[in-house]
């Protein structure tokens, strides 16, 4: 069955940068588009940004004011996101999810990467 | 940056029937793109429950449904269950500048 790995638990500093890594398992994430979502502790899903993993093409949320990367490795069929300047407002849990090809719906959800920011 | 707007917070006792709208605007709900569900248990990450606005994955009960009218979309569970208390959120997407995905505000549903 089709699932997503994300890496682990990170701890940074604020002003650090964060990279997530999101890696499918058992098929090529190539024809996907990898939805990458946040949620801080108590709060509401909050969309940053996509990637369509076959021609490199992103879209991001102007919430994060250009601080939001999102690339892939089409050959570890792995996606990455990475976000700078961290403040201790961007502690949350981070999902990768792919997109659905004819509803474009998150139909596969990473199980989330924890991310504290503290100095 | 546009969001849909929930309910904080839906209750009833189980077997009963409870609704959870969200309201958009026409530039997504209303500009004819797709609602979608999204079931979150504590401490888990989402489930999709309903896309293409009214669609159930295979698993999903049937107790489950949705419908989309204009700005809004509604979530119907039908013969609440214990298992059923968890956050639930729409999403959409939305073309005010470009289009970008929307998540709806939450609602915690509570079986009392």
């Amino acid at each position: 069955q089709a699932h997503l790995v994300q890496s682990g638990a990170e701890v940074k500093k604020p002003g650090a940068s964060l990279k997530v890594s999101c890696k499918a398992s058992g098929y090529s994430l190539n024809t996907y588009v990898m939805q990458w979502v946040r949620q801080a502790p108590g709060q509401r899903l909050e969309w940053m940004g996509w990637i369509n993993v076959g021609n490199g093409n992103t879209k991001y949320s102007e919430n994060f004011q250009g601080r939001v990367t999102i690339t892939r490795d089409t050959a570890a069929s792995t996606v990455y996101m990475e976000l700078s300047s961290l403040r201790s407002e961007d502690t949350a849990v981070y999902y990768c999810a792919t997109e659905d090809f004819y509803y474009y719906h998150m139909d596969v959800w990473g199980k989330g990467t924890t991310v504290t920011v503290s100095s | 940056q546009s969001v849909l707007t929930q309910p904080p917070s839906v209750s009833g006792a189980p077997g009963q029937r409870v609704t959870i709208s969200c309201t958009g605007s026409s530039s997504n709900i209303g500009a004819g793109f797709d609602v979608h569900w999204y079931q979150q248990l504590p401490g888990s990450a989402p489930k999709v429950l309903i896309y293409g606005n009214n669609i159930r994955p295979s698993g999903v009960p049937d107790r489950f449904s949705g419908s989309k009218s204009g700005t809004s979309a509604s979530l119907v569970i039908i013969g609440l269950q214990a298992e059923d208390e968890a956050d639930y959120y729409c999403q959409s997407y939305d073309n005010s500048l470009s289009v970008s995905t929307v998540f709806g505000t939450g609602t915690k549903v509570t079986v009392l």
